[in-house]
């Protein structure tokens, strides 16, 4: 069965921290993965993953896939309170060009003041 | 990329009844879909709504509970009928904006529907 596996469920630091956010994934052809953050309804794209160990970086958020061991990571340094949200990482797969996507759980970030 | 719209917001209906959800792009688009986040879920794909035919869904949804068009590259509506609380969401259109091995999928505002 395809599945996508996010860790933590859930996380609370404090602004400042640097935070590491993890997904891990078990589907048949995988195309690529998104990340998004959702904030009160609709997840907002942060990055799409393609190859191995090629790093995508926007401000303080940073991400990187891992085509061999199945998973990815999502870092945000230097947190900040307008950082707490909901985030998902996304596989896209199949053996056409469906587009079809499936979710993780989501981890829940909260950055406290 | 592209500008997504969807009507209503949000809405409050009572069981039995049902509501038809628009999504609104700025530009044509190759793929779009639907999605369900239900209270404390993930997002879950209900259908891919084929551009001029009938939408293709997932396993546990189906066209009688959820009809689905796509009259043209830039618009498409999901029905939710005969409404049960368990209805109660957030319905979730998404585009993809051009044929390509690598997809960056976008999402609309959402729509958080309540079934009483």
């Amino acid at each position: 069965e395809d599945k996508v596996v996010q860790s933590p469920l859930s996380l609370v630091v404090h602004e400042g921290d640097t935070v590491t956010l993890n997904c891990s994934y078990e589907v048949t052809n995988f195309r690529s993965l998104l990340w998004y953050k959702q904030e009160k309804k609709a997840p907002t794209f942060l990055f799409m993953l393609t190859s191995s160990g090629i790093e995508k970086k926007s401000g303080r958020l940073s991400s990187i896939l891992d085509k061999k061991e199945l998973f990815s990571i999502l870092n945000i340094t230097a947190t900040q309170t307008g950082d707490s949200a909901v985030y998902l990482c996304a596989v896209v797969y199949g053996s056409s060009n469906t587009g079809k996507l499936i979710f993780g759980q989501g981890t829940t970030l909260q950055v406290k003041p | 990329s592209a500008v997504i719209s969807q009507k209503p917001s949000r809405d409050i209906c009572q069981r039995g009844t049902s509501l038809t959800i628009q999504c609104q792009v700025d530009s044509q688009v190759t793929m779009m879909f639907w999605y369900r986040q239900q209270p404390g879920q993930s997002l879950t794909l209900i259908a891919t709504a084929n551009q001029g035919s009938e939408a293709t869904y997932e396993s546990g949804f189906v066209i009688d509970k959820f009809p689905i068009s796509r009259p043209n590259l830039t618009f498409s509506t999901l029905t939710v009928s005969n409404m049960s609380p368990e209805d109660s969401s957030i319905y979730l259109c998404s585009v993809v904006e051009r044929e390509a091995f690598y997809n960056e999928q976008f999402f609309g505002p959402g729509t958080r529907l309540t079934v009483l």
